[in-house]
């Protein structure tokens, strides 16, 4: 499986609810990010959280990050329709003495009115 | 800033034929990232440059695809021959300084090979 698996794959929820994204990993990171796209677009950061962060927020997104169980969580709070999107984490990769961003295959959120 | 520019956003051609994409990154970044994105496989590293010089090609499929950066606000990426796998969603991205700092995506092109 791949370095960043996002979990579940898809998630529908009513305008107004919280919406929780998932993300597992294997390797030692040095930070994790994740990223909204929408349909037909590319894609947007969001926000970062460094590996020794364990909770970081900026605006109605809340990210959580647990080293030892190689795992984040992405949180909406109040979520709107505007939040329907595909969302995306992202972990820094090394191979021999470079670097690489890996993405999972992505959460689909759908947030109906 | 306009941001990370791409060119064509969308692409038809029939096998065979040679593909260029184009992309000119935000200016002053340090670095630029191809990507390919599918349904089957997600989004996939292909190759990354710093300083205009490739630095890891790796997730470069093979040799029908091939990319330079001539200078730091350039960067093209060729197939040749085309084929149909190669249909899909190719992104270019930039960030400032760092492989793993925040990475700002192009509009993609969407290139469809018949």
């Amino acid at each position: 499986s791949q370095q960043g698996e996002e979990d579940p794959q898809a998630l529908s929820i009513q305008e107004g609810e919280n919406a929780t994204m998932n993300c597992s990993y294997k390797t030692s990171i040095n930070n994790l990010q994740w990223y909204r796209q929408n349909s037909g677009r590319g894609l947007v950061h969001l926000i970062l959280i460094r590996s020794n962060e364990r909770e970081k927020h900026s605006g109605r997104l809340r990210v959580t990050l647990d080293t030892s169980k190689k795992s984040s969580s992405l949180l909406i709070t109040a979520s709107r329709a505007a939040d329907t999107a595909s969302y995306f984490c992202a972990t820094e990769t090394r191979r021999g003495s470079n670097y690489k961003l890996t993405f999972g295959k992505g959460t689909l959120l759908t947030v109906n009115p | 800033d306009a941001g990370v520019i791409q060119s064509p956003r969308h692409e038809v051609t029939e096998m065979g034929q040679e593909v260029t994409l184009r992309c000119k990154p935000i200016s002053g970044h340090d670095y630029l990232f191809w990507y390919r994105q599918t349904m089957m496989r997600g989004l996939e590293l292909l190759i990354y440059f710093n300083n205009n010089v490739p630095i890891d090609d790796s997730g470069m499929p093979e040799d029908r695809f091939s990319a330079k950066m001539p200078n730091a606000s350039f960067s093209t990426l060729k197939i040749q021959p085309s084929e149909p796998r190669d249909s899909a969603v190719y992104f270019c991205a930039s960030s400032l300084r760092l492989v793993s700092e925040t990475q700002y995506f192009g509009p993609g092109t969407r290139l469809l090979v018949l």
